[in-house]
């Protein structure tokens, strides 16, 4: 039982490159999500989803598509990385929407 | 949407002593209030969660308290010790399917957390 994995663990982009960042849970959890964090910010969340095929914009979304095609896979996509995007990404999972979450160990990103 | 604050954005404590940590929230609605440790590069894992038709709950030396009036909660650590050190964050949540905003889970800004030995 691997948990919640993420890849890369750190990724340097230049400005206006696109990229997928990867989430992946084995734990037949409903709920998954992607937060950034930023120094003195605390967690932001970007995008979640309920279930396979539906998702939904967190505080944060501009910049970023999610989508959910199976319960295990929830794939975060920058579109056009701009250095407003450097962050570290933690991606999340839960049973249902109000049980505990379990974090991925984070993406580190960069953009020049 | 949801707002949270939380207060202090640093603490610093001897061994021993008691750490209290507070924050407040803006949507009634909400049901859900977990508190999450995080340790210096790692990952943020939860230590305790309360909802909202109970006004305390305890695990050890942790407590989390409720007040839905108020719209405010607060952490309680208990005869802290150098391995609390880390970064606490508190989140609330609205638990009711069908709303707009089911699920969304809002975080705190963080407090840093330092147990003096």
């Amino acid at each position: 039982n691997a948990g919640v994995t993420q890849t890369p663990k750190f990724q340097v982009l230049k400005t206006g490159q696109s990229m997928t960042l990867q989430c992946a849970q084995d734990m037949n959890h409903e709920y998954m999500s992607w937060y950034r964090q930023d120094p003195g910010m605390g967690l932001r969340l970007i995008h979640y989803s309920v279930g396979a095929g539906i998702t939904d914009q967190g505080e944060v979304p501009n910049g970023y598509n999610v989508s959910r095609s199976t319960t295990e896979d929830f794939p975060l996509r920058l579109l056009s990385a701009a250095p407003s995007q450097t962050s570290v990404y933690f991606c999340a999972s839960s049973y249902r929407p109000v049980h505990t979450q379990y974090f991925g160990p984070g993406t580190r990103l960069t953009v020049l | 949407g949801e707002n949270v604050e939380q207060h202090p954005s640093t603490l610093s404590v001897q061994e021993g002593d008691s750490a209290v940590i507070k924050c407040t929230y803006s949507d009634s609605a909400s049901n859900y209030f977990p508190w999450y440790k995080q340790e210096l590069g790692k990952r943020p894992q939860l230590i305790i969660d309360i909802r909202s038709n109970v006004g305390e709950k305890k695990d050890q030396r942790i407590a989390v308290t409720l007040n839905k009036t108020a719209k405010h909660f607060s952490l309680h650590i208990t005869e802290t010790q150098p391995e609390d050190s880390a970064v606490y964050f508190c989140a609330a949540s609205i638990g009711n399917a069908g709303g707009t905003s089911y699920g969304k889970l809002t975080f705190g800004q963080g407090t840093i957390l330092t147990v003096h030995p």
